[in-house]
């Protein structure tokens, strides 16, 4: 169990640019979430999959925001024409249905500075 | 809307005292309450979940739930430096977890 991974870690761009971030998580957890978190802020849930469907998005996820499960293992989230509002630590969490205590395992989040 | 809350501290105690962290939540029909801790610029990890109301003892951390008052609390006994982090309440709201915005403790040697 190597636990959830997310890369990368850190990344700057430039106002109006696209960044993608990938997860990749714990291998026999069907479920996998986005959150978004600011400083002075708890977590804030942008959407969630089961395998590979979206179940459910957030109002926060905007149309600029895109995420995907293709194969029900990694996930990515893509931000297209980025503002400076969403600077962010943008967190992937993942859990599993078989006998879930409700418990979500993070990956260390991938850090989004836009300039 | 759902709402979990916290009071962003920071909370200050001498080491070896004991820390006590609160939260309250709006949804009386919730069943499930989680406490994380997450360290400065690191994620959030689990210390305990806790269902029934009562006491629930791991250690040095204790859960506190009481359902009627919608209310939960950490108690950390011994506190040490090294748990000085902010502390994220979250309460299962179907299928994700909601998170009140965390306490910042501060232990001093």
């Amino acid at each position: 169990d190597t636990g959830v991974s997310q890369n990368p870690r850190h990344k700057i761009t430039k106002r109006g640019q696209n960044v993608t971030f990938r997860c990749d998580p714990i291998s026999e957890h069907n479920r996998l979430y986005w959150y978004r978190q600011t400083l002075g802020q708890g977590p804030e849930f942008l959407t969630y999959f089961q395998n590979e469907a979206q179940l459910e998005k957030s109002r926060l996820l905007s149309d600029r925001f895109s995420a995907e499960r293709p194969k029900g293992s990694f996930s990515t989230l893509e931000i297209q024409r980025t503002e400076q509002g969403d600077s962010a630590m943008y967190l992937c969490a993942s859990s599993s249905t078989q006998g879930n205590t409700g418990e979500l395992f993070f990956g260390e989040g991938s850090r989004l500075t836009v300039l | 809307q759902k709402e979990v809350e916290q009071n962003s501290g920071p909370l200050s105690v001498p080491e070896g005292a004991i820390a006590s962290l609160n939260c309250t939540y709006s949804d009386r029909g919730s069943q499930s309450f989680f406490w994380y801790r997450q360290y400065s610029g690191k994620s959030p990890e689990l210390i305990m979940f806790i269902y029934s109301n009562g006491d629930k003892e791991d250690g040095r951390f204790t859960a506190q739930l009481n359902k009627a008052s919608q209310y939960v609390s950490l108690l950390i006994r011994d506190s040490q430096p090294s748990d000085s982090a902010t502390y994220l309440c979250a309460v299962k709201t179907p299928p994700t977890l909601t998170f009140g915005k965390g306490t910042m403790l501060l232990v001093s040697p």
